[in-house]
C-alpha cells in the first residue's frame, strides 16, 4: 500500500537555526498539504499546494516559514529561524480526491 | 476561532462497551467530515467519512450519525476493543476534493480489557 513519506521523523534544534522537512506525497496525488499538530491539539493547515503551485498558506508564519514543491512532486518545508513556540509535529499529507493521507510526521522539539 | 469543536476530551470504556464521541460545527458550508484515528508516534489515518445528504453511515463497527440542523456530528465504535485505543479527530471541510480540513481538539479513547 502506497504511504506519504516523511523525514526526518524526530529533529532536535536549538532556537535560531534553520530547519527543513521533506515529504515525498503518494505516486499521483497532485495534492499536497502541510499541517502542523501541537501536542493535543488537531493539527491545522500551515500551505497547500496543487502540483507546484500553492493555493493555500494563509496561515503560514511567512516571516520565518517557507516551502515549496518545485516538480510538483515531494516538497519541502522551512523554518529560519526556529522558535521554542515552533516545537510541533508537522504532518504531510496528499490527496487525489477527497481523502487526505497523512505521513508518520517529523516531531520537532526546539531548545 | 474553532469551528469544530469536539467532546470529550478523554474518553475510558470497558472491552465490549459503545464509545461515542461528539463534535459540533459553525460553517454550513461544510459538506464533508471525516474521522481519523491516530495512534501516538504515528499520522492520523481515515476511519470513515460522511456528507451532509445521509444521517447516518456505518463501516464495520463504526458509525457516524449526522444532524444537519442541530450542526452536529458523532462518532460510535460498538464492541470497543482494547485496541481502538487512540487518539480520535473529527474534521470538516468544503467542496470535494483539494480542500483543507479543519480538525477538532481530539478525544484520547482507552479501552480497558
Amino acid at each position: 500500500e502506497a504511504e506519504v513519506a516523511q523525514s526526518p521523523r524526530y529533529k532536535i534544534t536549538e532556537k535560531s537555526q534553520a530547519v527543513a522537512f521533506w515529504c515525498d506525497p503518494i505516486s499521483g496525488h497532485a495534492t499536497l498539504y502541510w499541517y502542523r499538530q501541537i501536542l493535543g491539539q488537531g493539527p491545522e493547515l500551515l500551505v497547500q499546494f496543487q502540483d507546484e503551485s500553492v493555493v493555500d498558506d494563509s496561515q503560514l508564519p511567512k516571516d520565518r516559514f517557507s516551502a515549496e514543491r518545485l516538480k510538483g512532486v515531494d516538497s519541502t518545508l522551512k523554518i529560519q529561524p526556529a522558535e521554542l513556540g515552533d516545537s510541533a509535529m508537522y504532518l504531510c499529507a496528499s490527496s487525489a480526491q477527497e481523502t487526505q493521507y497523512f505521513g508518520p510526521g517529523t516531531r520537532l522539539l526546539v531548545l | 476561532q474553532q469551528q469544530v469543536k469536539q467532546s470529550p476530551q478523554s474518553l475510558i470504556v470497558q472491552k465490549g462497551g459503545i464509545s461515542i464521541i461528539n463534535c459540533a460545527y459553525e460553517n454550513t458550508a461544510f459538506d464533508y467530515f471525516p474521522w481519523y484515528q491516530q495512534f501516538p508516534g504515528k499520522g492520523p489515518a481515515l476511519l470513515i467519512a460522511i456528507r451532509p445528504d445521509v444521517s447516518e453511515k456505518k463501516e464495520g463497527r463504526f458509525t457516524i450519525s449526522f444532524n444537519k440542523s442541530a450542526k452536529q456530528f458523532s462518532l460510535h465504535i460498538m464492541d470497543s476493543q482494547p485496541g481502538d485505543s487512540a487518539t480520535y479527530f473529527c474534521a470538516a471541510s468544503i467542496g470535494t476534493s483539494g480542500s483543507r480540513l479543519t480538525f477538532g481538539e481530539g478525544t484520547q479513547l482507552t479501552v480497558n480489557p
